[in-house]
């Protein structure tokens, strides 16, 4: 059974940092681009990061970009998502998602709190 | 960037009635769409991928066609279950994209 589970969101004030973390279990994770999507109270999905199998090519939402950076371990089958700078129009839930570009192999976990504020 | 514009925003209807979603890109996608549906409170679903394929478990009732531009989801017979937000998605070009979303609501 495929899992991604999201861990490390919570409460952090303007100008703060967070690491999301995502550990995947169930499928061959290094065969998998990931990336996270998050979605704001009330709003809409917004794609926020993806990073590649090797981790050669990461690419990124104008909206973060030189604040948050993807990474992943695939030695522990895991992805992260460094959150710095954080502004309260980031506050929302943040998922991790297994990535094709056909949208056969497509995956969500259960998601992750960030909120904002001061 | 790819600018996806769903419509209606807001589709009301009866259980039994047949549900027509848009979706219309702002450049040509191909078939590299999927549709997600997200019932209050839960994790987004994948319905369809490649425009046209249902994904795993999905009753047959829900359908997508389209390449372009211009793409459908057609829910043939809605159930109570359907009662929830739509959203399409591109995945030709990097920035993915999603659309607003149609929410379809009990009239």
């Amino acid at each position: 059974e495929v899992q991604l589970v999201e861990s490390g969101g919570g409460l952090v004030k303007p100008g703060g940092s967070l690491r999301l973390s995502c550990a995947a279990s169930g499928f061959t994770f290094t065969s998998y681009f990931m990336i996270w999507v998050r979605q704001a109270p009330g709003k809409g999905l917004e794609w926020v990061s993806s990073i590649s199998h090797s981790t050669s090519y990461a690419v990124y939402a104008d909206s973060v970009k030189g604040r948050f950076t993807i990474s992943r371990d695939n030695a522990q089958n895991s992805v992260y998502l460094q959150m710095n700078g954080l502004r309260a129009e980031d506050t929302a839930i943040y998922y991790c998602t297994t990535y094709t570009q056909r949208g056969n192999f497509d995956y969500w976990g259960q998601g992750t709190l960030v909120s904002v504020s001061s | 960037e790819i600018v996806l514009t769903q419509s209606p925003a807001t589709l009301s209807l009866s259980p039994g009635e047949r549900a027509t979603l848009s979706c219309r890109a702002s450049q040509s996608i191909g078939t590299y769409l999927v549709w997600f549906q997200q019932r209050p409170g839960q994790t987004p679903r994948l319905l369809i991928y490649s425009a046209s394929t249902r994904a795993t478990g999905i009753p047959a009732r829900f359908s997508g066609s389209g390449s372009g531009t211009d793409f459908t989801l057609t829910i043939s017979s809605l159930e109570p279950e359907d009662f929830a937000v739509y959203y399409c998605q591109q995945r030709s070009n990097w920035p993915l994209s999603f659309g607003g979303g149609t929410k379809v609501e009990f009239k």
